[in-house]
């Protein structure tokens, strides 16, 4: 079955660092783009970015362009998002996604809430 | 950036009713258009690629049309479960990925 599963929910404090993961399984994790979705509480999806895990190219949307560091390990088929000092703000639900074809999110992981609050 | 405008915002219809739901792009995307259903406390599922394809699995009643400026998700006769909410997707190689606001389908 192709999957992804992310880690699990975050609580953190303002200024604290906070990486996150998403694991693949089922197929070729190497030959897709992995994409990074931001849904902030009772809000729409917003991309964050996107990463080939084949060679770590690596694409931000400018909204998050040095708010965000986006990486993969291809030895264990797993992609990260992380932060060096989180903001209230930060605190939403956060999607992995495969990208499929040219254009299209066809697999998505469970989701990982982060809730930043002091 | 390219800006998906989603109309209407929120789409109220019955059962067996036939649901049109609009993504306008600021400028052309071809036919790099996608649509995905969510439901509250799940993940988005894909429904539509490339403008008129469906995904694995997904009904003969959920369609889409494109390509260019004006896309249209059509949802023939609607079921209980189609009531959710709808984003479009676009991506082109120069201005990255956005996202609709979304259309809310809900039940009359």
């Amino acid at each position: 079955e192709v999957q992804l599963v992310q880690s699990g929910a975050e609580v953190k404090k303002p200024g604290e660092s906070l990486k996150i993961s998403c694991k693949g399984s089922g197929y070729s994790f190497t030959s897709y783009w992995i994409g990074w979705v931001r849904q902030m509480p009772g809000k729409g999806l917003e991309w964050m970015g996107i990463i080939y895990p084949g060679d770590s190219d690596t694409r931000y949307s400018p909204s998050f362009q040095g708010q965000v560091t986006i990486s993969a390990d291809k030895s264990i088929s797993t992609a990260y998002l992380q932060w060096s000092s989180l903001k209230a703000s930060d605190t939403a639900m956060y999607y992995c996604a495969r990208l499929y074809g040219e254009a299209a999110f066809d697999i998505w992981g469970q989701g990982t809430m982060v809730t930043v609050s002091s | 950036e390219i800006v998906l405008t989603q109309s209407p915002a929120t789409l109220s219809l019955s059962p067996g009713e036939r649901a049109t739901l609009s993504c306008r792009a600021s400028q052309g995307v071809s036919s790099y258009l996608a649509w995905y259903q969510q439901k509250p406390g799940q993940a988005p599922r894909l429904l539509i690629y490339d403008a008129s394809n469906r995904a694995t699995g997904i009904p003969a009643r959920f369609s889409g049309s494109g390509p260019g400026t004006d896309f249209t998700l059509t949802i023939s006769s609607l079921e209980p479960e189609d009531f959710a909410v709808y984003y479009c997707q676009q991506r082109s190689n120069w201005h990255g990925i956005t996202f609709g606001q979304g259309t809310r389908l809900e039940i009359k």
